[in-house]
């Protein structure tokens, strides 16, 4: 049982480079949220997904687009990426809106 | 602007000492989490609040929920160095299908 997983662990991209990171769960989650931590901060949703196939946007989504094909997998992706896109992306499930959310162990992303 | 607003933003103590860390806002939430975060890995919860007023102790650790449902605080008693960490406070607000989360607070504690 894996829990939460992302992939990949880091990433150095130039401005303009695209990039898709790919969160993984096995708890049969329905909610699924990708966030940013930047310092001082806390942490920031950008997307998030209430079941296969639905997507909403967060508190800051511009620049990012998702995807939940599949109820297990939420794709987070860049299409241009930008200096102020460096930052550290967790991804986090749950069985409902007021239940425990689970975290990835996180991917740090730099734009240079 | 955050809408949950934690202090302080860092703080180090020493082992044995006693800390409070705040967690407030000017927004109603249905429930409030705390969860604790360890370098390298994402958050992990440490308890759930619901109702106003509740306070709820995990070992040295004690939640309270503001009795208007806007503040929360986390008081920890002889801190040791496996508190280290950053502490987040979450709410949700009703209808949400989201946390909402706070700023954080770095604690470190020294041996």
């Amino acid at each position: 049982n894996a829990g939460v997983t992302q992939t990949p662990k880091f990433r150095v991209l130039k401005t303009g480079q695209s990039m898709t990171l790919l969160c993984a769960q096995d708890m049969n989650h329905e909610y699924m949220y990708w966030y940013r931590q930047d310092p001082g901060m806390g942490l920031r949703l950008i997307h998030y997904s209430v079941g296969e196939g639905t997507t909403a946007k967060g508190e800051v989504p511009d620049g990012y687009n998702v995807s939940r094909l599949k109820k297990q997998n939420f794709l987070l992706g860049l299409e241009s990426a930008a200096p102020s896109q460096t930052s550290v992306y967790f991804c986090a499930s749950s069985q409902s809106r007021v239940l425990e959310q689970f975290f990835g162990p996180g991917t740090r992303l730099t734009v240079l | 602007t955050q809408l949950l607003e934690q202090s302080p933003q860092f703080l180090s103590i020493q082992e044995g000492e006693n800390l409070t860390v705040y967690c407030n806002s000017s927004s109603v939430f249905s429930s409030l989490q705390w969860y604790r975060q360890e370098p390298g890995e994402g958050p992990v919860l440490l308890v759930t609040v619901v109702t106003g007023g509740e306070v709820k102790k995990l070992k040295r650790l004690t939640f309270q929920f503001g009795d208007a449902r806007k503040d929360s605080s986390l008081h920890i008693t002889a801190a040791q160095p496996g508190d280290t960490g950053l502490y987040l406070c979450a709410g949700l607000q009703t209808g949400a299908n989201n946390l909402f989360f706070g700023t954080g607070t770095r604690l470190t504690v020294i041996p």
